[in-house]
């Protein structure tokens, strides 16, 4: 257990539907990531968090994707109106300062059926 | 899915050998080098990272060498066990965000 939870761990979902995960970082970390990995594939970076403020998106992150952290602890990230190509692992991070070792949590597979 | 994605490099060991696994990289600007341990279900695990000035740096049972002049990274695991048994990835810490960047994964397969 690194200390970052994430949940659900697993969400099947039907396309077109709604979804949201939820991260809590270790209580510490001012700084949150969330990442996305598809089967055999590295994890790639979607959004960056310094405590409360969304400081970097990826160009992957489309407009049906919102990531929100309103009081600098939990994170949220909402994906509006699934499509299959979104199903995947959603992974969460954080970090202390510019420290590199970034805690996972382990993770929220999607699928969209 | 792409079928291509599932088909990760391989290396297959025998219990107590030593194992190396490479990892090419593309951004000479990155800071940090970093390893990363992924066993199945879970998140990435930190294993250990390495400075861009530095050329080498030991952990317990694992070594990372890193060779500026041919952008190559390597992570040597001293006597494998059946638990080190992972997918493993180098990632590049880039910019001021210090957001990872993964490569590609390989898969330790370590037989008893």
């Amino acid at each position: 257990d690194t200390g970052v939870s994430q949940d659900p761990r697993h969400k099947i979902t039907k396309r077109g539907q709604n979804v949201t995960f939820r991260c809590d970082p270790i209580s510490e970390h001012n700084r949150l990531y969330w990442y996305r990995q598809t089967l055999g594939q590295g994890p790639e970076f979607l959004t960056y968090f310094q405590n409360e403020a969304q400081l970097e998106k990826s160009r992957l992150l489309s407009d049906r994707f919102s990531a929100e952290r309103p009081k600098g602890s939990f994170s949220t990230l909402e994906i509006q109106r699934t499509e299959q190509g979104d199903s995947a692992m959603y992974l969460c991070a954080s970090t202390l300062g510019g420290t590199t070792e970034a805690f996972f949590g382990q993770g929220t597979r999607l699928t969209v059926v | 899915g792409e079928s291509v994605g599932l088909h990760l490099p391989t290396l297959s060991v025998q219990e107590g050998d030593n194992s190396i696994i490479n990892c090419a990289y593309s951004n000479s600007a990155s800071d940090y080098f970093i390893w990363y341990k992924q066993e199945s279900g879970k998140g990435p695990q930190f294993i250990i990272d390495i400075r861009s000035n530095m050329d080498k740096r030991q952990g317990q049972r694992v070594t990372v060498l890193l060779n500026k002049t041919v952008k190559h990274l390597s992570l040597q695991i001293a006597a494998t066990q059946p638990g080190d048994s992972a997918v493993y990835f180098c990632a590049e810490k880039r910019g001021a965000t210090n957001k990872l960047i993964f490569g590609t994964g390989t898969l330790l397969a370590v037989q008893p």
